[in-house]
């Protein structure tokens, strides 16, 4: 069974730094992109970044860019390091499973972790 | 980027309803676009991938329709567990881009 759990969300200062990860299980680690996506309180979802299947691909949302770094290990566990933190980075982190359908030959995002909570707040 | 144009952004349906939500994508994405559903404190789930097909599990009142860059999210008869907020996704080109949401309030 496929499981995700981010973890690292606490209340930071704005300036600074924060990393967060996500534990994987149940699948094959190595074999898929996976993406951190975020919710302000109250508001939409937003994507924020990629970090392909060999953690070598990767792409962020201009929001984060030079800021926010996406890496994996080989130990199941995705990162975001979140540099230079300002109040819009507050939000519910959600770590995201991407996979690909040869079927329809189409992306979809399949599973979600619970999400994370980084407050950036003085 | 490609921006993904989600109406109405609410809406106050009642029980037994049909309920259609549109998404609209700035270019062309073939059927790179899914469907999620997201309830309060919860993490968004999958309902629709490849713009129209029905994730394993869902209940069939929900279908998927469209293609390029006109989509839509149908809901028939619909249940009180659907009332959540719905997203759209595109998957053709990074950045993946979100619609804003359409909630779905009982009446």
């Amino acid at each position: 069974q496929v499981h995700l759990v981010e973890s690292g969300g606490t209340v930071v200062q704005p300036g600074r730094s924060l990393r967060l990860a996500c534990e994987a299980s149940g699948f094959s680690f190595n074999s898929y992109a996976l993406h951190w996506v975020r919710q302000a309180p109250g508001k939409g979802l937003e994507w924020v970044a990629v970090v392909s299947f060999d953690g070598t691909n990767n792409f962020y949302a201009d929001s984060v860019k030079g800021r926010f770094t996406g890496s994996r290990n080989d130990f199941n566990t995705l990162y975001l390091q979140m540099d230079s933190l300002t109040y819009e980075d507050t939000a519910v982190y959600y770590c995201v499973r991407e996979t690909f359908d040869y079927s329809v030959r189409s992306s979809s995002f399949d599973y979600w972790g619970p999400g994370t909570l980084v407050t950036v707040s003085s | 980027d490609i921006q993904m144009t989600q109406s109405p952004s609410s809406l106050s349906p009642s029980v037994g309803d049909r309920v259609t939500i549109t998404c609209r994508a700035s270019q062309a994405i073939r059927n790179d676009l899914g469907w999620y559903q997201q309830k309060p404190g919860q993490a968004p789930q999958r309902l629709i991938y490849a713009a129209s097909n029905l994730q394993s599990g869902v209940p069939s009142r929900f279908s998927g329709s469209g293609s390029g860059t006109e989509f839509t999210l149908t809901i028939s008869n619909l249940q009180p567990e659907d009332f959540a907020t719905y997203y759209c996704l595109q998957f053709f080109r990074y950045p993946y881009t979100f619609g804003q949401g359409t909630k779905l309030e009982i009446k």
